[in-house]
């Protein structure tokens, strides 16, 4: 499976700023997803981010709220705009695995928003 | 519609003594199925899949599930816990987009 790191591990920012989150994959991958974890709760997708094409997002997030980019094979950066309490969460990255199914998750990072 | 179902939100069990974890899914084609364990603070691992072929899939860390279509369940066992074993377990449906259940939260005591 692939190593999959994230950066920054943890913050905590004030409400109105942004935080870029990185995701560093050790292995060439096409598919990569960004997931939220809201405290005590499952995964939601937040976007799909193939390289060399614009995110797709799942109904609930926008693009102007959570920009993503993806310049190459083994990187995606998930960014949190104007950011309020209600952002605080888990924010994960995970990539789909070589049998084009399973996905790998990175360890995630943790947002409070205050 | 897709969704998975982990009907137990908390389970507490004693060190050494079995364990199943539930698991019931809707899709609506034949499913990929899988078992993740998030421990306090980490990401999701994954432990065990399920494809095609037999319906009894083994995983890491003593794990295994079968996979019952004519009762939509994918239920997660292991016949001696361990304390570590103590984590939230989701069970997640789908193939290109995943749809994860609630979780369960399992507490082992000693």
């Amino acid at each position: 499976s692939a190593v999959i790191s994230q950066k920054p591990s943890r913050d905590i920012c004030q409400r109105g700023t942004s935080l870029t989150i990185q995701c560093q994959v050790d292995s060439q991958v096409t598919m990569m997803f960004w997931y939220r974890q809201q405290p005590g709760q499952s995964l939601t997708l937040i976007a799909t981010a193939n390289q060399g094409s614009e995110a797709t997002y799942e109904s609930g997030f926008v693009i102007d709220k959570f920009p993503i980019s993806r310049p190459n094979l083994t990187f995606s950066t998930l960014t949190v705009s104007n950011m309020s309490p209600e952002d605080s969460s888990i924010y994960l990255c995970s990539v789909m695995g070589p049998a084009g199914v399973e996905q790998y998750f990175g360890p995630g990072t943790r947002l409070t928003v205050t | 519609a897709q969704s998975v179902t982990q009907p137990d939100i908390h389970i507490t069990v004693s060190e050494g003594a079995s364990l199943e974890l539930r698991c019931n899914y809707s899709y609506g084609a034949t499913p990929y199925l899988f078992w993740y364990v998030q421990s306090p603070g980490q990401g999701l691992q994954l432990l065990l899949k399920y494809f095609s072929g037999d319906t009894l899939v083994q995983g890491i860390k003593g794990f295994e599930a079968e996979f019952k279509r004519s009762q939509s369940s994918f239920n997660l066992r292991k016949p001696s816990v361990h304390w570590s074993d103590a984590a939230e377990y989701f069970c997640a449906v789908g193939d290109n987009q995943f749809y994860f259940g609630t979780g369960t939260s399992l507490t082992v005591i000693p």
